[in-house]
């Protein structure tokens, strides 16, 4: 069965709205999570490092203050997209390691109006 | 220069064909190597890890060049359900930070 949850599973806002989109680990703790962006036909980008207890880390060229990252607890991880823009359209993922293993979420599909 | 690249396909082969590809990746630093299996519009899952002296895992052998810096993958007896992308990962810390590359698109035909 799933080791990582995702919610909500698809999400449509209009442009300027804020989105937030949750991560959980199942079953198990994960001090640390990624969250990742996949365009159409792209790679998944990785934007940042979620890491419970402390600030998260931002990969080159991702705006900390438009994604906004809170690690809540060992098994939730929350990205906030802020103020978003049909730019933001994209399919949002989230991973936590386990026993060696990335385990993927079964992403989010953003868009935006 | 992209961290990891591969060929996009896609690869149309019959069922039963043997369908081949690879990686190539720009890091020589780069410590761990992964093959992920993504379906349409779901999340990527591991197929199989990448070890230096090769591994094969049922119908699915994986290579590693260090020298060349590329990664292989390459499906034997290839069944409908083998239809997907397939993702090639390469990790440069050791850790868990991975890069990915954009995918090679694999479609098996009745």
């Amino acid at each position: 069965g799933a080791v990582v949850s995702q919610h909500p599973s698809r999400v449509i806002c209009k442009s300027g709205t804020s989105v937030k989109i949750e991560c959980r680990s199942l079953d198990f703790q994960a001090t640390t999570m990624f969250w990742y962006r996949q365009f159409p036909k792209q790679s998944l980008m990785l934007m940042a490092t979620s890491n419970e207890g402390s600030k998260a880390t931002y990969e080159q060229g991702v705006e900390k203050d438009k994604f906004l990252i809170n690690h809540a607890s060992l098994t939730l991880s929350t990205l906030t997209v802020t103020s978003a823009h049909p730019e933001d359209s994209s399919f949002y993922i989230c991973s936590a390691p386990r026993q060696g293993e990335q385990f993927f979420g079964p992403g989010t599909r953003l868009t935006v109006l | 220069r992209k961290e990891v690249e591969q060929d996009p396909g896609p690869f149309n082969v019959p069922e039963g064909a043997t369908v081949a590809f690879n990686c190539t990746y720009s890091n020589s630093a780069s410590q761990s190597f992964f093959w992920y299996r993504q379906d349409c519009r779901k999340e990527p899952k591991l197929l199989m890890s990448v070890y230096s002296s090769g591994n094969e895992d049922g119908r699915f052998t994986a290579q590693l060049n260090r020298a060349s810096q590329y990664i292989s993958l390459l499906i034997r007896d290839s069944k409908l359900s083998d239809s997907a992308t397939y993702l090639c990962v390469v990790s440069f810390r050791g850790g868990y930070k991975l890069s990915f590359g954009a995918g090679t698109t694999v479609t098996v035909r009745a």
